[in-house]
């Protein structure tokens, strides 16, 4: 089945420093990827579509400046944390459409689980 | 439309015994719906999914039901294991823009 890589699987940082977190198609290509943070016994929230070759599109109250989206091939995506701070502690999951389209599942990575001290 | 992140309400059945979770969609157009399951620590994985001209899909000791007209998802697990404690999520698709709801925990007890 299709597979989606995150890396990775969890990070520690301090305050002010940033942090890159890929995703990749593994046996498959993604012209969109997602992007969703979840906090503790809480849903998925989207917080942007990551398109192959364009800027990403980000939900209303997401800051496009601190979460920074780079699509760049068919099979990878890279979210960066610019100057994280605490309350940017969260998990990062990122998932994936297979190019071919159609009503199919999305493909889900296993998740970065980022704390900033 | 904007996905709000909101507590997860909780559902705990006997090992054995079947399991019933809801969904409550908001789109009358979604035209796919996929069901996902998400273990501690983990990823959504996909579970079973059935599109808008269906209202029954059955798989391994899971059935999904579909009714359009109060726009209600249900996934059903028989026999439910320990190892079908998880988060499971419904989701709805149109024009290809997935939307989550709020989840439901489901414990199984021994």
């Amino acid at each position: 089945g299709a597979v989606v890589s995150q890396h990775p699987s969890w990070v520690i940082c301090k305050s002010g420093t940033s942090v890159k977190i890929e995703c990749r198609s593994l046996d498959f290509q993604a012209t969109t990827m997602f992007w969703y943070r979840q906090f503790p016994k809480q849903s998925l929230m989207l917080m942007a579509t990551s398109n192959e070759g364009s800027k990403a599109t980000y939900e209303q109250g997401v800051e496009k400046d601190k979460f920074l989206i780079n699509h760049a091939s068919l099979t990878l995506s890279t979210l960066t944390v610019t100057s994280a701070h605490p309350e940017d502690s969260s998990f990062y999951i990122c998932s994936a459409r297979d190019r071919r389209g159609g009503l199919t599942p999305l493909h889900f990575g296993n998740g970065t689980r980022l704390t900033v001290t | 439309g904007e996905n709000v992140g909101l507590h997860l309400p909780t559902l705990s059945v006997q090992e054995g015994d079947n399991s019933i979770i809801n969904c409550a969609y908001s789109n009358s157009a979604s035209d796919y719906f996929i069901w996902y399951k998400q273990e501690s620590g983990k990823g959504p994985q996909f579970i079973i999914d059935i599109r808008s001209n269906m209202d029954k899909r059955q798989g391994q000791r899971v059935t999904v039901l579909l009714n359009k007209t109060v726009k209600h998802l249900s996934l059903q697990i028989a026999a439910t294991q320990p190892g079908d404690s998880a988060v499971y999520f419904c989701a709805e698709t149109v024009w290809s823009d997935m939307r989550f709801g709020a989840g439901t925990r489901l414990t199984v007890k021994p």
